[in-house]
């Protein structure tokens, strides 16, 4: 069965302080695809990056990072020098291969970023 | 660039009546995914589409139906709503590929059903 754990249900912090949110997943596939979905208070669902289980290169986009470790199943997400229009929740996801019958997205629980000004 | 489009963005309904949301996915996406999201939940997936037939199903209710259309756009036909059903419904599309390769799911707005 696939998993994803995004143990932080909320965080708050003071503009301009780096923040990081944790995932980890669960999958038996080889093949799996991991996602990072941010949802603004307006309620839809920004797409931010995709990671295949075979590329286990960090990336930086602009004030994003994220850091993918297979060894301990964790996908995290760094946010440096945050602002306050970071505010939103986040979900962390994971996929199978397109065409099995995981290639629905599975969400964490998603992380409550709060950016005080 | 195009995104996907969801109509319409907001419902309300009465309990046991009948709704359809549509969704438009992004030109030359070829497969469409439906997810309901309740107050502060995370989104569950109901069903998906490629090339205008059923390939998945998760968590969907009987009382719930979908289709694509040879025009790729999908409708969720949605009867005897209940007060539970009262949510965010997303749909999300992604284009055709070769090899089995998962593509980047795009998501639409949303509609907001609210069943009174």
């Amino acid at each position: 069965a696939q998993k994803v754990t995004q143990a932080q249900t909320e965080i708050s912090v003071v503009e301009k302080e780096d923040v990081t949110l944790d995932c980890v997943y669960e999958t038996r596939d080889t093949t799996y695809y991991l996602f990072w979905y941010k949802q603004p208070p307006s309620g839809e669902l920004v797409f931010l990056i995709r990671r295949n289980s075979f590329d286990e290169q960090n990336e930086i986009s602009g004030r994003y990072s994220w850091n993918f470790q297979k060894s301990t199943s964790s996908f995290n997400f760094t946010i440096t020098a945050s602002q306050v229009v970071d505010s939103a929740v986040y979900f962390c996801a994971l996929s199978g291969t397109r065409y099995s019958s995981a290639s629905k997205i599975i969400f964490g629980s998603g992380t409550r970023l709060s950016i005080r000004p | 660039a195009a995104g996907v489009i969801q109509s319409p963005r907001h419902l309300i309904k009465e309990k046991r009546e009948t709704a359809t949301l549509k969704c438009y996915p992004i030109p030359r996406h070829d497969t469409v995914y439906w997810y309901q999201q309740g107050p502060g939940q995370d989104p569950q997936f109901l069903i998906s589409f490629y090339e205008k037939m059923q390939s998945d199903k998760g968590s969907i209710p009987d009382r719930f139906s979908a289709q694509q259309f040879s025009d790729y756009h999908s409708e969720l036909n949605m009867s005897s709503l209940e007060l539970g059903d009262s949510a965010l419904y997303f749909c999300a599309s992604s284009p055709g590929t070769s090899g089995g390769t998962q593509e980047t799911q795009y998501f639409g707005p949303g509609t907001r059903l609210l069943v009174l």
